[in-house]
C-alpha cells in the first residue's frame, strides 16, 4: 500500500538549518509530483513546496522562497526539504503529500514536527 | 491568505446534515470539476474524502457528498457522527500559478 513517512523533525534554534525527509513506498515514486504542506499550531494547512516527478521543476511559497530547497532522489524513493535560516514562524508539522491525476492530493504522510525556538 | 474561502466553523448534532462551502473564482473552482475535499484530525495525516467534485475514494462512506455551482463547491455530510468532528479543507485546480492547485483556509466541524 502507498506510504509516505516523514522524518528528521525536531527542535532547532532560529537561524539554523534542518533537513527533513519523506520516504515513499508502495508505488512508482518516480512518476508522481510530491508536495510539502505544513500546519502551524492553531492554523490551517499551508502549501510549502512542490517538486515535479522528475525533479525538473520546483515551486515554493513566498514565505519560504530563498530559504527552503526541495529535492528528490528517485533511486531512493525519497524527497527532501532543506530548510535554512529558520524562523519562529516556520514552527509547524510538515507533511509530504503525493499528487493524484487531477490536481488533488491522494496520499499524505503523518507529518514531522518542527519547533524553531531558542 | 488562502485563495479559496471556507467558513471558519460549522456545527451540527448527531444525525443531522451539514454543508461546508468552498468559494473561489472562475480561474479555479469555476474552471474545471477539479475540486477535492480532505478530512484532517490534527496531528494525523489528512485524508482525501472527495475528488473531482463528487467522487469518493474507496472506503469513504456515502454520507460524504460533493457538488459545485459556479465558483463555489460544497461538501455535505449527512447523518453526522461524533467521529466526523475534524477540520475540513478543499483544494481546487487553478490556472493562475504552480502548482496547479490551491488550498482553502479550512473549516472546523463540531459535532454537538
Amino acid at each position: 500500500q502507498v506510504q509516505l513517512v516523514e522524518s528528521g523533525g525536531g527542535v532547532v534554534q532560529p537561524g539554523r538549518s534542518l533537513r527533513i525527509s519523506c520516504a515513499a513506498s508502495g508505488f512508482r515514486f518516480g512518476t508522481y509530483d510530491i508536495h510539502w504542506v505544513r500546519q502551524a499550531p492553531g492554523k490551517g494547512l499551508e502549501w510549502v513546496a512542490t517538486i515535479f516527478f522528475d525533479g525538473a521543476s520546483e515551486y515554493y511559497a513566498d514565505s519560504v522562497k530563498g530559504r527552503f530547497t526541495v529535492s528528490r532522489d528517485n533511486s531512493k524513493n525519497t524527497v527532501y526539504l532543506q530548510m535554512n535560516s529558520l524562523r519562529a514562524e516556520d514552527t509547524a508539522r510538515y507533511y509530504c503529500a503525493r499528487e493524484g491525476p487531477t490536481y488533488y492530493i491522494d496520499y499524505w504522510g503523518q507529518g514531522t514536527p518542527i519547533t524553531v525556538s531558542s | 491568505q488562502s485563495a479559496l474561502t471556507q467558513p471558519a466553523s460549522v456545527s451540527g448534532s448527531p444525525g443531522q446534515s451539514i454543508t461546508i462551502s468552498c468559494a473561489g473564482t472562475s480561474s479555479d473552482v469555476g474552471a474545471y470539476d477539479y475540486v477535492s475535499w480532505y478530512q484532517h484530525h490534527p496531528g494525523k495525516a489528512p485524508k482525501l474524502i472527495l475528488y473531482d467534485v463528487s467522487n469518493r475514494p474507496s472506503g469513504i462512506f456515502s454520507r460524504f457528498s460533493g457538488s459545485k455551482s459556479g465558483n463555489t463547491a460544497s461538501l455535505t455530510i449527512s447523518g453526522l457522527q461524533a467521529e466526523d468532528e475534524a477540520d475540513y479543507y478543499c483544494i481546487s485546480y487553478t490556472s493562475l500559478r504552480n502548482p496547479r492547485w490551491v488550498l482553502g483556509g479550512g473549516t472546523k466541524l463540531t459535532v454537538l
